[in-house]
């Protein structure tokens, strides 16, 4: 089945130790976006890709970077974690860049020590 | 700035009928989507409106109003199952997706 997948699904760093979420997908879409989300709050995005062109959101930390190599894969880098940065991260794709339809993967919980 | 409103919690009982409204203040505008989300799990897309009027998918049915900045999503035959949080998220003409906050619904038996 065509799927969004994210590795790992939990994932222990320390705080300022360097972190890195995967997330891979075989639907072929342009459009893959990651997300963060803390309990009981709405997703926040991060970062988006339509093919490679990069959009970073003005709010977005300098802590937090991504990379997309090829329409397949897309990382999530946290440069040096801290305490706040503990969420789910949740990466999802769209066909189109209005995001009419984001299919999300199950997510990556990150727990910071 | 740009902000989407809803309820934050709405309770409804077995079988019956809920409406969950959004209003948003944009720049520019493409669509409304909707998504539910289940305790622990990620978010699914439930429906997409670009033009005014209702789209029905089943149990769900999604409006929109571009003249009033305002949709809703109307779930019927209410199921436990459907104990979820659903959020509704406007793409604007510079294709920033900006989110609600997020509906808690809680279904009662």
């Amino acid at each position: 089945d065509a799927m969004v997948i994210q590795n790992p699904r939990y994932q222990v760093t320390q705080f300022g130790k360097p972190v890195t979420l995967s997330c891979s997908q075989t639907l072929n879409h342009n459009v893959m976006y990651w997300y963060q989300q803390k309990s009981s709050q709405a997703p926040k995005l991060l970062f988006h890709y339509y093919d490679k062109d990069f959009n970073n959101e003005a709010d977005t930390p300098d802590n937090f970077q991504s990379r997309r190599p090829n329409t397949s894969f897309c990382f999530l880098d946290i440069r040096s974690p801290g305490l706040g940065d503990a969420a789910m991260y949740l990466c999802a794709t769209s066909t189109e860049r209005s995001g009419r339809e984001q299919y999300f993967g199950p997510g990556t919980r990150l727990t910071v020590t | 700035g740009q902000s989407l409103e809803q309820p934050s919690e709405v309770t409804a009982v077995e079988g019956a009928i809920v409406q969950i409204n959004c209003t948003y203040q944009t720049s520019g505008f493409y669509g409304l989507s909707w998504y539910q989300q289940h305790d622990g799990g990620a978010p699914t897309f439930l429906s997409y409106n670009a033009l005014d009027g209702l789209e029905e998918t089943g149990r769900f049915s999604s409006f929109l109003s571009r003249s009033d900045s305002y949709g809703y999503l109307l779930l019927q035959e209410l199921q436990m199952k459907d104990s979820a949080s659903y959020f509704c998220a406007v793409c604007d003409s510079n294709y920033q997706l900006i989110w609600g906050a997020g509906t808690k619904l809680i279904i009662k038996p």
